[in-house]
């Protein structure tokens, strides 16, 4: 399995402008989680979908981010207009359907490196 | 309050010493437990879970879940200089199981 790929590794972009991320689930997976990791918050849950539909998004910052799964296989998450505070780590992770009230493992992408100038 | 709270360390170690990383979590309806080791510049792996009060062992990891005290261990036997990570403690919701809660991660230095 080639697990949770994420495009693009590293973005560097300036204030204002659009800036999309990519990410791709494990196949078979039901669940798939969008975070954000800086030094000062550590990992941040900013949303996640169950089939395909949001379940919570009150991670989200603010209305310049926005996130879509149009299909079980990609997920996007954008950001517009961009501002330096949201530089940092954005990590995709996928988990599969949990057989208990538990909740299951989430695995995790390689992340993008955002850099907002 | 934060759901999770980890120290932050960095906790240092001895090669071949027995590390142990501590959490607690604020949601006593919590009912699954992870712990993952993140290196730098990496992303979370998944080192082992734990559902239940007790002990949970996986090779040199050792799980330790205490719900009345509301507070999960993690402890690494015979520490290697490539155990040196950041390992976070993750708790899920009571009322939506699937949302996790990181700490912010105890950052550990296994010395030769």
């Amino acid at each position: 399995d080639a697990g949770v790929i994420q495009s693009p590794r590293h973005e560097v972009t300036e204030m204002g402008q659009e800036v999309t991320l990519r990410c791709k689930p494990i196949s078979g997976h039901d669940y798939l989680f969008w975070y954000r990791q800086t030094m000062m918050r550590g990992l941040e849950l900013l949303i996640y979908f169950n089939n395909n539909v949001p379940i919570d998004d009150s991670g989200m910052p603010e209305d310049r981010f926005s996130a879509k799964m149009p299909n079980a296989s990609f997920s996007t998450l954008k950001i517009q207009p961009s501002e330096p505070r949201d530089s940092a780590v954005y990590f995709c992770a996928s988990s599969p359907l949990s057989g208990t009230s538990g909740g299951e493992t989430q695995y995790f992408g390689p992340g993008t490196r955002l850099l907002v100038l | 309050q934060k759901e999770v709270e980890q120290n932050s360390g960095p906790l240092s170690v001895p090669e071949g010493a027995i590390a142990s990383l501590n959490c607690t979590y604020s949601d006593r309806g919590s009912q699954s437990f992870f712990w993952y080791r993140q290196y730098s510049g990496k992303s979370p792996e998944l080192i082992m879970f734990i559902y239940s009060n007790g002990d949970k062992e996986d090779g040199r990891f050792t799980a330790q879940l205490n719900k009345a005290s509301q507070y999960v261990s993690l402890l690494i036997r015979d520490s290697q200089p490539s155990d040196s990570a950041t390992y976070l403690c993750a708790v899920n919701s009571l009322y939506n199981f699937n949302k996790f809660y990181f700490g912010s991660g105890t950052k550990l230095n296994v010395k030769p």
